[in-house]
Formats: C-alpha cells, sequence, structure tokens
C-alpha cells in the first residue's frame, strides 16, 4: 500500500516464541496507528490500535509500540499460540489530508506447533 | 441485523458482463471503502466515500464505477468484466476515516471466466 512499508512479508516462529512485525511510514501528520489480523478466509479485524499520544499499548499479548521520531509502530505478540497463525495488516497515514484509509501489504504469520 | 453487509458472498460472471456487488451498513458511519485481494497484494482500495454523494479513487479504481446515494448503500460495479477482476472484494466502513477502526463486510468472492 501506499506511504507504508511493512515487514516481513512472511514469519514463521515456534509456538511459544515472539512475533515482531513493522511498519514504517512516512507522513508525520498520522495519529492514528491500528493492526489488523485476518484469518484465513475470514474478514479483517483489528486486534489493536494506538494514537500518537502514546509510545505503547498493550493487550494481553499483543502490543503496539510507537515511533513518531523514526517513524515506524510494530505489533509484538508473545507466547504465540497456533490460533495467532493469520495475516497481519498495519494501516498506512492519510496522503494528501484524504481520510481514506490503505493497508500495508501485510505480514503472514506461521506459529508452528 | 447490525454491521456490514455484503452480497452475493459468492458470483461467476462472464467475461464483458456487468456485475455489481452490494454493500450495506446499518451504523451510518460516513465512510466507506472497497477493496480488492490478491495473493500477494494485499488489501488494495478501490474507491471510497467520505459521505453521501461524495466518492473518490483510491490505488486501482479502472474498470470500476461506484455510487453512493444513501449514507448505508455503497454499491461497486464492473462495467465490462475482465479477467483480471477475479478477486476477493471488501467493502469496509468507519465512523471517521483514518482515524477511528474500519470494520469490514465478510467479502465477496468474484470469479471472471
Amino acid at each position: 500500500g501506499e506511504n507504508v512499508e511493512q515487514h516481513p512479508s512472511t514469519l514463521s516462529v515456534q509456538e511459544g516464541d515472539s512475533a515482531v512485525i513493522k511498519c514504517t511510514y512516512s507522513d508525520s501528520a498520522s495519529n492514528y496507528f491500528p493492526w489488523y489480523k485476518q484469518e484465513l478466509g475470514k474478514r479483517p479485524q483489528l486486534i489493536i490500535d494506538i494514537r500518537s499520544n502514546v509510545g505503547e499499548k498493550k493487550d494481553q499479548r499483543i502490543a503496539v509500540t510507537l515511533n513518531k521520531t523514526a517513524k515506524h509502530f510494530s505489533l509484538h505478540i508473545t507466547e504465540t499460540q497456533p490460533e495467532d497463525s493469520a495475516v497481519y495488516f498495519c494501516a498506512a497515514p492519510p496522503s494528501g489530508g484524504y481520510q481514506k484509509v490503505t493497508f500495508g501489504t501485510g505480514t503472514k504469520l506461521q506459529v508452528i506447533p | 441485523d447490525a454491521g456490514i453487509t455484503q452480497s452475493p458472498r459468492y458470483k461467476i460472471t462472464e467475461t464483458g458482463r456487468q456485475v455489481t456487488l452490494m454493500c450495506h451498513q446499518t451504523w451510518s458511519h460516513s465512510y466507506m471503502f472497497w477493496y480488492r485481494q490478491d495473493l500477494g497484494h494485499g488489501l488494495r482500495l478501490i474507491y471510497y466515500s467520505a459521505a453521501a454523494d461524495i466518492t473518490d479513487k483510491g490505488e486501482v479504481p479502472d474498470g470500476y464505477v461506484v455510487s453512493r446515494s444513501k449514507t448505508e448503500n455503497f454499491p461497486l460495479t464492473l462495467e465490462s468484466a475482465t479477467r483480471s477482476q477475479t478477486s476477493v472484494y471488501f467493502c469496509a466502513s468507519s465512523e471517521w476515516g483514518r482515524d477511528t477502526e474500519a470494520f469490514f463486510g465478510q467479502g465477496t468472492r468474484l470469479t471472471v471466466v
């Protein structure tokens, strides 16, 4: 997607290990940084988000960190479980002031039991 | 039922035919979006709408037409379907566009033969 780079495109981890996915953006105007999870054959759904006045947010095993100076935000999943296997998307900052929502290219996470 | 629904869920059409994908939301969200999802390309924005009668192009608008005469509906029309338009299409809505959560429909799998 435009305005954001998401890495890696695929990630395999052993069950119980941690996974980190990173998105780098170019437009400093953004103030909302969400992450979506899409299980196979399902619709994308928001799993966690953060606003620019906060550096980190946690929700049980998942967390999002934001570095506005470096213009990147990351998704952290600890103690991974097989049900974490999915494609994860970050949403891109706005371009030119429009409120359209565009996404990173996605990261396919595979948790190996 | 409250939420966002797409119809049909599955569609097979022939090259050159016109086909319309429907999207309906019950939240009165201002913003609505259409994406296509293809392997290796993530979610690509086709068109979006900020309100009734306000629409704009996304990343891949060629070959598609949208309208939004009512806040709750956002149909997507393929004027003359091509095989390259075979894809899974997702509709989404959000209250205020980029800075709020996007809610996705269940998707429409379109095959053009």
